[in-house]
């Protein structure tokens, strides 16, 4: 059974870079659509985007300018860095797992709280 | 971007009822729609995919209707543990994009 796992600062001070990291168990993590989405406290979900098989990653227009999401195979791990952050940014971080791009959010980390605050 | 629309925003009901979430695309996504529950402090849990195929493992009471536009989850008989948040989230064209949820509370 696959497992995600996210690891990272819960505190980043505003204009800095929110890094995150997503540990994958349970399975390789080769192939599939790895994932970050977002939710501030009390609101909706929102996607920041994927990469697949360490190719180009995908990346939500919205935040395109600000995000950057990487794989390292040998770890079994995937990455966010979110940079010149506001307290807009202030969410739950989840990683994600795609079967394919036709195939929903099956298999979801239990979420990181990140507080940008000085 | 899709805008994804559920309705009602809160929902009260009692156990045992039916009860009926609604999710409208602003354009068409053919079955490309998802259902997840949501409940307090934990991460989404998806029930079904491609607007009406049940995700293994989740009760048969749930079920997904419609394309195009208009979609539905229904639970035939609501149960205790199914008081929760529940999302819609198209996959038919990027950026993906959830509705802002449906609360079920207790009636």
């Amino acid at each position: 059974q696959v497992q995600l796992q996210e690891s990272g600062p819960g505190l980043v001070k505003p204009s800095e870079t929110l890094s995150l990291t997503c540990t994958v168990s349970g399975g390789s993590i080769s192939s599939y659509y790895w994932n970050w989405i977002r939710q501030p406290p009390g609101k909706g979900l929102e996607w920041i985007g994927y990469i697949y098989n360490s190719g180009s990653p995908n990346y939500n227009p919205s935040l395109k300018s600000r995000v950057t999401i990487s794989v390292d195979t040998s770890k079994n791990q995937f990455s966010l860095k979110l940079s010149s952050v506001t307290a807009a940014d202030t969410a739950v971080y989840y990683c994600a797992r795609q079967t394919s791009g036709w195939y929903p959010f099956a298999y979801w980390g239990q979420g990181a709280l990140v507080t940008v605050s000085s | 971007d899709i805008q994804m629309t559920q309705s009602p925003s809160t929902l009260s009901a009692s156990v045992g009822d039916r009860v009926t979430i609604t999710c409208r695309a602003s354009q068409s996504i053919s079955t490309w729609l998802a259902w997840y529950q949501q409940k307090p402090g934990k991460a989404p849990k998806l029930l079904i995919y491609k607007a009406s195929n049940l995700e293994s493992g989740v009760p048969s009471r749930f079920s997904g209707s419609g394309s195009g536009t208009e979609f539905t989850l229904t639970i035939s008989s609501l149960q205790p543990d199914d008081f929760a948040t529940y999302y819609c989230q198209q996959y038919n064209s990027y950026p993906w994009t959830f509705g802002q949820g449906t609360k079920v509370e207790i009636k």
